[in-house]
């Protein structure tokens, strides 16, 4: 019953390869996010979709490709992985109404490491 | 642009003591201000938020955050700490001004630890 979860946990790649990290939840959210956390912990904003509709788009490479099939998914897809693409990545959730102020519902994360 | 600063990379503070875990923020209007908590391998838990209304604010597992706004601070307190309240503890803010959806910035996170 998990209300937010990410597939796969752990992810461990080669620089160059192209990999997804799926996102699914079940709290009939119409808004969702990918943040990405350093080896700091600092956390960023990466995308937000509301409704399957790209509404956040942070300064990031365009070799990171988000994709919201319906509102209860959003997948994110990496092309030509770097090494400074090492990191855990964060899918989240939220209701639109009262979007302003509630509360984010986070996933486990999913921890990509690319040699 | 909005900016949330926690001056503290750590906080130790030994069992049965009251916590605090401090928190700045930078806004263009008034501020929605929230906490979360993050556990090793986890992903982050709401914990309280401020919205408007009263100063002291609520939240889950017997912790409460004050808002005040002349310091543009919303610093996250405990009157008695648990050895299970160590975690990595993370302030954040949102702009009321800012449009496009709910964009958080988050602070750069405070280590708790709690000591028997």
């Amino acid at each position: 019953d998990t209300a937010v979860s990410q597939t796969p946990k752990y992810l461990v790649t080669q620089m160059g390869n192209d990999k997804s990290i799926k996102c699914e939840q079940n709290l009939g959210h119409d808004t969702m996010y990918w943040y990405k956390q350093d080896s700091k912990k600092f956390l960023k904003i990466m995308f937000s979709y509301n409704n399957k509709e790209l509404i956040i788009n942070e300064t990031v490479p365009n070799r990171f490709s988000p994709k919201s099939p319906d509102k209860a998914h959003l997948n994110l897809h990496i092309n030509s992985l770097e090494l400074g693409d090492s990191a855990v990545y964060f899918c989240a959730s939220s209701t639109q109404t009262g979007a302003y102020n509630s509360p984010l519902h986070f996933g486990n994360g999913t921890r990509l490491t690319v040699t | 642009a909005q900016s949330v600063a926690q001056p503290e990379d750590q906080v130790n503070v030994a069992e049965g003591n009251p916590l605090t875990v401090k928190c700045t923020y930078s806004v263009s209007g008034n501020p929605y201000l929230f906490w979360y908590v993050q556990y090793p391998n986890r992903g982050l838990q709401f914990l309280l938020k401020y919205i408007t209304g009263d100063n002291l604010v609520k939240g889950s597992y017997g912790f409460e955050a004050e808002f005040n706004k002349s310091q543009t601070s919303f610093h996250l307190k405990k009157p008695s700490a648990l050895v299970s309240d160590s975690a990595l503890y993370f302030c954040a803010v949102r702009d009321k001004l800012t449009g496009g959806g709910n964009k958080l910035t988050f602070g750069t996170g405070t280590q708790l630890k709690v000591e028997l």
